[in-house]
C-alpha cells in the first residue's frame, strides 16, 4: 500500500540541540517527498521537498535527503531554536494526491 | 503569495445542524482539497476536486459532501452534524502544472459539534 510513517512524538529538546525526525514511506514508483510544518494556530506550510532519489531539500536550517534504498526522508537540523516549536508532517505525493504522516510535535525549551 | 482563506477560524454547532465550511484560493489553482486533522491520526483526506463541478471521494467521505461551483471556491458540507465530526478542518489547493503541485493550506477551521 501507500503510506507514510513518521516518528512518534512529542519531542522535547533544549535550544541548540540536534534534531532528527524519522520518516519512511511505502509507495509504488518514485513519489515526491515533502516536509510540512504547522506552527501553533496556523495551517500547514511547506518546509522543504525532494522530487527524486538522492535529492536534498533544505530550508531554514532544516535538511532532508531522499533515500530510495531505505525509503526514508528524515528531517534534520543541527541547532534548533525555540521558534522551531511546531508540528512537523512528512508527506509523499503520488499523482495529485498527498499522503501525510501523523505528525511529530516538537517543543524547544530555552 | 498564494492565499487560501477559510471563512471561519472557530465554529460551534449543534448536533443535527447543517454546516458549511467555505474555502477560497486566489491563485487560479485547479485542485482543491478538504482534510480533517485529529490528534494521533494526522491529516485525513475527505474530498478533493480537480476542476469546477468535479469531486472525488477521499479516505473518509462519509457524512460529508462538497461543492465546487467556481474554480476559486470549494465548500465542505456537513448535512447533519454529529459530535464525531468535531475536529480541525483544513483546506488546501494546488496547481496541476508539472513541478507545481505543492499544496497550500488555509489556517484551518476548528469545528465543535455539541
Amino acid at each position: 500500500g501507500n503510506s507514510v510513517t513518521q516518528m512518534e512524538g512529542p519531542v522535547t529538546l533544549s535550544e541548540e540541540a540536534f534534531l532528527t525526525i524519522n520518516c519512511t514511506y511505502t509507495a509504488t514508483g518514485y513519489p515526491s517527498l515533502f516536509w510540512y510544518v504547522q506552527y501553533p494556530g496556523e495551517g500547514l506550510q511547506l518546509l522543504l521537498k525532494a522530487t527524486k532519489a538522492d535529492d536534498k531539500g533544505s530550508n531554514k536550517g532544516f535538511e532532508a535527503t531522499y533515500r530510495k534504498e531505505t525509503t526514508s526522508f528524515h528531517l534534520e537540523k543541527g541547532s534548533v531554536q525555540v521558534s522551531d516549536s511546531a508540528v512537523y508532517f512528512c508527506a509523499r505525493l503520488t499523482g495529485n494526491q498527498f499522503y501525510f504522516g501523523t505528525g511529530t510535535s516538537l517543543t524547544v525549551i530555552p | 503569495d498564494v492565499k487560501v482563506t477559510q471563512s471561519s477560524r472557530y465554529l460551534v454547532k449543534r448536533t443535527g445542524e447543517k454546516v458549511f465550511l467555505e474555502c477560497v484560493q486566489d491563485m487560479d489553482h485547479e485542485n482543491m482539497f478538504w482534510y480533517r486533522q485529529d490528534p494521533g491520526l494526522g491529516l485525513r483526506l475527505i474530498y478533493f476536486s480537480y476542476d469546477v463541478k468535479m469531486k472525488e471521494k477521499g479516505d473518509i467521505p462519509e457524512g460529508y459532501s462538497v461543492s465546487r461551483e467556481k474554480k476559486e471556491r470549494f465548500s465542505l458540507i456537513l448535512e447533519s452534524a454529529s459530535t464525531n465530526q468535531t475536529s480541525m478542518y483544513l483546506c488546501a489547493s494546488s496547481s496541476s502544472g508539472l513541478g507545481k503541485n505543492i499544496q497550500y493550506f488555509g489556517a484551518g477551521t476548528r469545528l465543535s459539534v455539541l
